[in-house]
Protein backbone atom coordinates (compact mmCIF):
# COMPACT_ATOMS: atom_id res chain seq x y z
CA UNK A 1 0.00 0.00 0.00
CA UNK A 2 1.52 3.78 -0.87
CA UNK A 3 2.28 5.40 2.01
CA UNK A 4 0.02 8.62 1.17
CA UNK A 5 -2.80 8.02 -1.06
CA UNK A 6 -4.93 10.75 -3.51
CA UNK A 7 -7.82 11.29 -5.97
CA UNK A 8 -5.40 12.74 -9.08
CA UNK A 9 -8.60 14.59 -10.05
CA UNK A 10 -8.82 16.94 -11.87
CA UNK A 11 -11.76 18.05 -9.89
CA UNK A 12 -13.43 21.14 -12.38
CA UNK A 13 -15.44 23.50 -10.10
CA UNK A 14 -16.71 26.53 -11.23
CA UNK A 15 -15.85 29.83 -9.21
CA UNK A 16 -17.28 29.92 -5.73
CA UNK A 17 -17.89 26.14 -5.33
CA UNK A 18 -16.91 24.53 -2.25
CA UNK A 19 -14.76 21.89 -3.04
CA UNK A 20 -13.55 18.82 -0.42
CA UNK A 21 -10.48 16.16 -0.85
CA UNK A 22 -9.08 13.86 1.24
CA UNK A 23 -5.64 12.07 1.55
CA UNK A 24 -5.64 8.13 3.22
CA UNK A 25 -2.42 7.79 4.70
CA UNK A 26 -0.98 4.05 5.23
CA UNK A 27 1.61 4.94 8.73
CA UNK A 28 -0.62 5.25 11.33
CA UNK A 29 2.67 6.26 13.34
CA UNK A 30 2.61 9.44 11.35
CA UNK A 31 2.70 12.01 13.51
CA UNK A 32 1.87 15.61 11.27
CA UNK A 33 0.28 16.34 8.74
CA UNK A 34 0.43 19.15 5.94
CA UNK A 35 -1.07 20.62 2.74
CA UNK A 36 1.09 21.95 0.35
CA UNK A 37 -0.12 23.26 -3.17
CA UNK A 38 1.96 23.59 -6.25
CA UNK A 39 1.06 25.15 -9.20
CA UNK A 40 2.32 24.22 -12.90
CA UNK A 41 5.77 23.98 -13.34
CA UNK A 42 6.24 25.50 -10.00
CA UNK A 43 7.73 24.46 -6.60
CA UNK A 44 5.49 23.39 -4.33
CA UNK A 45 4.08 25.42 -1.18
CA UNK A 46 2.99 24.95 2.25
CA UNK A 47 -0.93 25.70 2.13
CA UNK A 48 -1.26 24.86 5.66
CA UNK A 49 -0.64 22.60 8.52
CA UNK A 50 -3.00 20.31 9.93
CA UNK A 51 -3.29 20.27 13.41
CA UNK A 52 -5.29 17.36 15.72
CA UNK A 53 -8.24 19.53 16.36
CA UNK A 54 -8.44 20.79 12.65
CA UNK A 55 -7.50 24.18 11.52
CA UNK A 56 -9.09 27.25 9.62
CA UNK A 57 -7.06 29.59 7.35
CA UNK A 58 -9.67 32.26 5.96
CA UNK A 59 -11.89 30.06 2.99
CA UNK A 60 -9.24 26.66 3.93
CA UNK A 61 -9.81 24.13 6.62
CA UNK A 62 -8.02 21.25 6.85
CA UNK A 63 -9.58 18.10 9.35
CA UNK A 64 -7.83 15.39 10.34
CA UNK A 65 -9.45 11.86 11.28
CA UNK A 66 -6.76 9.12 13.15
CA UNK A 67 -9.19 6.64 13.51
CA UNK A 68 -9.78 6.44 10.05
CA UNK A 69 -6.35 7.77 8.73
CA UNK A 70 -7.08 10.68 6.20
CA UNK A 71 -6.97 14.26 6.49
CA UNK A 72 -9.17 16.44 4.55
CA UNK A 73 -9.01 19.97 2.57
CA UNK A 74 -12.23 22.04 2.11
CA UNK A 75 -11.83 25.21 0.12
CA UNK A 76 -15.25 27.60 0.13
CA UNK A 77 -15.57 29.87 -2.18
CA UNK A 78 -13.38 28.89 -4.85
CA UNK A 79 -11.02 31.42 -6.76
CA UNK A 80 -9.75 30.70 -10.57
CA UNK A 81 -6.21 31.09 -8.56
CA UNK A 82 -7.26 28.50 -6.02
CA UNK A 83 -6.27 26.26 -9.60
CA UNK A 84 -3.46 24.01 -8.02
CA UNK A 85 -2.52 20.68 -7.38
CA UNK A 86 -2.96 19.92 -3.67
CA UNK A 87 -0.42 17.46 -1.76
CA UNK A 88 -0.82 16.11 1.60
CA UNK A 89 2.83 14.36 2.79
CA UNK A 90 1.97 12.65 6.42
CA UNK A 91 5.82 13.33 8.59
CA UNK A 92 6.27 9.82 10.35
CA UNK A 93 9.57 10.90 12.33
CA UNK A 94 13.12 11.27 11.29
CA UNK A 95 14.89 13.59 9.75
CA UNK A 96 11.55 15.54 8.22
CA UNK A 97 11.87 13.29 5.54
CA UNK A 98 8.40 13.76 3.57
CA UNK A 99 6.47 11.57 1.13
CA UNK A 100 4.76 12.81 -1.02
CA UNK A 101 2.04 11.54 -3.81
CA UNK A 102 1.19 12.43 -6.86
CA UNK A 103 -1.73 15.10 -5.72
CA UNK A 104 -5.00 16.21 -6.49
CA UNK A 105 -5.08 18.22 -9.35
CA UNK A 106 -8.03 20.90 -8.85
CA UNK A 107 -9.52 23.28 -11.99
CA UNK A 108 -11.49 26.23 -11.01
CA UNK A 109 -13.41 27.70 -14.16
CA UNK A 110 -14.88 30.45 -14.49
CA UNK B 1 14.57 36.82 0.08
CA UNK B 2 15.97 34.75 -1.99
CA UNK B 3 15.18 31.16 0.40
CA UNK B 4 16.61 28.44 -1.91
CA UNK B 5 17.97 29.24 -5.32
CA UNK B 6 19.31 26.07 -7.52
CA UNK B 7 20.81 26.27 -10.83
CA UNK B 8 20.82 25.49 -13.68
CA UNK B 9 16.96 26.17 -14.65
CA UNK B 10 16.84 24.12 -17.86
CA UNK B 11 19.56 21.89 -18.77
CA UNK B 12 19.93 19.21 -22.13
CA UNK B 13 22.58 16.55 -21.62
CA UNK B 14 23.36 13.60 -24.07
CA UNK B 15 23.20 10.21 -22.63
CA UNK B 16 26.27 9.31 -20.79
CA UNK B 17 27.41 12.64 -20.02
CA UNK B 18 28.12 14.01 -16.33
CA UNK B 19 26.88 17.12 -14.82
CA UNK B 20 26.01 18.91 -11.13
CA UNK B 21 23.05 20.43 -9.89
CA UNK B 22 23.86 23.69 -7.03
CA UNK B 23 22.13 24.34 -4.64
CA UNK B 24 22.31 26.96 -1.56
CA UNK B 25 19.73 28.05 0.72
CA UNK B 26 20.01 31.41 3.20
CA UNK B 27 17.80 30.56 5.88
CA UNK B 28 20.32 29.24 8.29
CA UNK B 29 18.63 25.47 7.59
CA UNK B 30 20.17 22.36 8.86
CA UNK B 31 18.41 19.68 6.38
CA UNK B 32 18.51 19.82 2.87
CA UNK B 33 16.72 17.57 0.11
CA UNK B 34 16.69 16.41 -3.12
CA UNK B 35 13.78 15.34 -4.62
CA UNK B 36 12.60 14.35 -8.45
CA UNK B 37 9.41 15.01 -9.98
CA UNK B 38 8.27 13.20 -12.74
CA UNK B 39 4.79 13.33 -14.42
CA UNK B 40 1.49 11.57 -12.10
CA UNK B 41 4.54 9.80 -9.92
CA UNK B 42 4.87 13.20 -7.39
CA UNK B 43 7.78 14.13 -5.60
CA UNK B 44 10.34 11.22 -5.26
CA UNK B 45 13.44 12.02 -2.33
CA UNK B 46 16.73 10.83 -3.68
CA UNK B 47 19.11 12.14 -1.11
CA UNK B 48 18.99 14.57 1.72
CA UNK B 49 21.31 16.04 4.30
CA UNK B 50 20.27 16.20 7.60
CA UNK B 51 22.87 18.70 9.11
CA UNK B 52 26.11 19.79 7.25
CA UNK B 53 28.58 16.60 7.21
CA UNK B 54 25.99 14.01 6.47
CA UNK B 55 24.46 12.71 3.74
CA UNK B 56 21.69 9.49 3.24
CA UNK B 57 19.68 7.96 0.26
CA UNK B 58 16.55 8.43 -0.02
CA UNK B 59 13.84 6.55 -2.38
CA UNK B 60 15.41 6.79 -5.48
CA UNK B 61 19.17 7.44 -5.04
CA UNK B 62 20.30 4.79 -7.77
CA UNK B 63 22.47 6.89 -10.74
CA UNK B 64 23.18 10.09 -8.66
CA UNK B 65 25.82 11.40 -5.87
CA UNK B 66 25.75 14.83 -3.55
CA UNK B 67 27.98 16.67 -1.69
CA UNK B 68 26.91 18.99 1.32
CA UNK B 69 29.57 21.49 0.38
CA UNK B 70 28.39 23.31 3.96
CA UNK B 71 25.66 24.05 5.63
CA UNK B 72 23.96 26.71 3.00
CA UNK B 73 25.02 24.17 -0.63
CA UNK B 74 24.02 20.95 -0.97
CA UNK B 75 24.46 19.80 -5.04
CA UNK B 76 23.50 16.68 -6.73
CA UNK B 77 25.70 14.95 -9.32
CA UNK B 78 24.53 12.69 -12.40
CA UNK B 79 27.54 10.77 -13.05
CA UNK B 80 26.53 9.28 -16.14
CA UNK B 81 23.07 10.35 -17.38
CA UNK B 82 20.48 8.17 -18.81
CA UNK B 83 17.19 8.99 -20.60
CA UNK B 84 15.62 7.88 -17.22
CA UNK B 85 16.63 11.04 -15.59
CA UNK B 86 14.63 12.94 -17.42
CA UNK B 87 13.02 15.04 -15.21
CA UNK B 88 12.27 18.19 -12.85
CA UNK B 89 14.60 18.52 -9.65
CA UNK B 90 13.59 20.39 -6.73
CA UNK B 91 16.10 21.03 -4.13
CA UNK B 92 14.57 21.90 -0.54
CA UNK B 93 15.51 22.63 2.52
CA UNK B 94 14.01 22.85 6.38
CA UNK B 95 14.75 23.18 9.89
CA UNK B 96 15.55 19.09 11.62
CA UNK B 97 13.55 19.17 14.16
CA UNK B 98 12.80 15.44 14.12
CA UNK B 99 9.81 15.53 16.57
CA UNK B 100 6.87 17.31 14.75
CA UNK B 101 7.98 18.07 10.81
CA UNK B 102 9.03 21.11 9.59
CA UNK B 103 7.80 23.81 6.60
CA UNK B 104 10.03 22.43 3.46
CA UNK B 105 10.98 25.42 1.12
CA UNK B 106 11.45 24.64 -2.30
CA UNK B 107 13.51 25.53 -4.89
CA UNK B 108 12.31 26.48 -8.28
CA UNK B 109 13.53 23.54 -9.97
CA UNK B 110 15.39 22.11 -12.25
CA UNK B 111 14.40 20.92 -15.93
CA UNK B 112 16.81 18.22 -16.59
CA UNK B 113 16.39 16.54 -20.07
CA UNK B 114 18.34 13.52 -21.23
CA UNK B 115 18.70 12.55 -25.32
Amino acid sequence: RKEVEQDPGPFNVPEGATVAFNCTYSNSASQSFFWYRQDCRKEPKLLMSVYSSGNEDGRFTAQLNRASQYISLLIRDSKLSDSATYLCPPFSGGYNKLIFGAGTRLAVHP
Amino acid sequence: NAGVTQTPKFQVLKTGQSMTLQCAQDMNHNSMYWYRQDPGMGLRLIYYSASEGTTDKGEVPNGYNVSRLNKREFSLRLESAAPSQTSVYFCASSESRQSSGNTIYFGEGSWLTVV
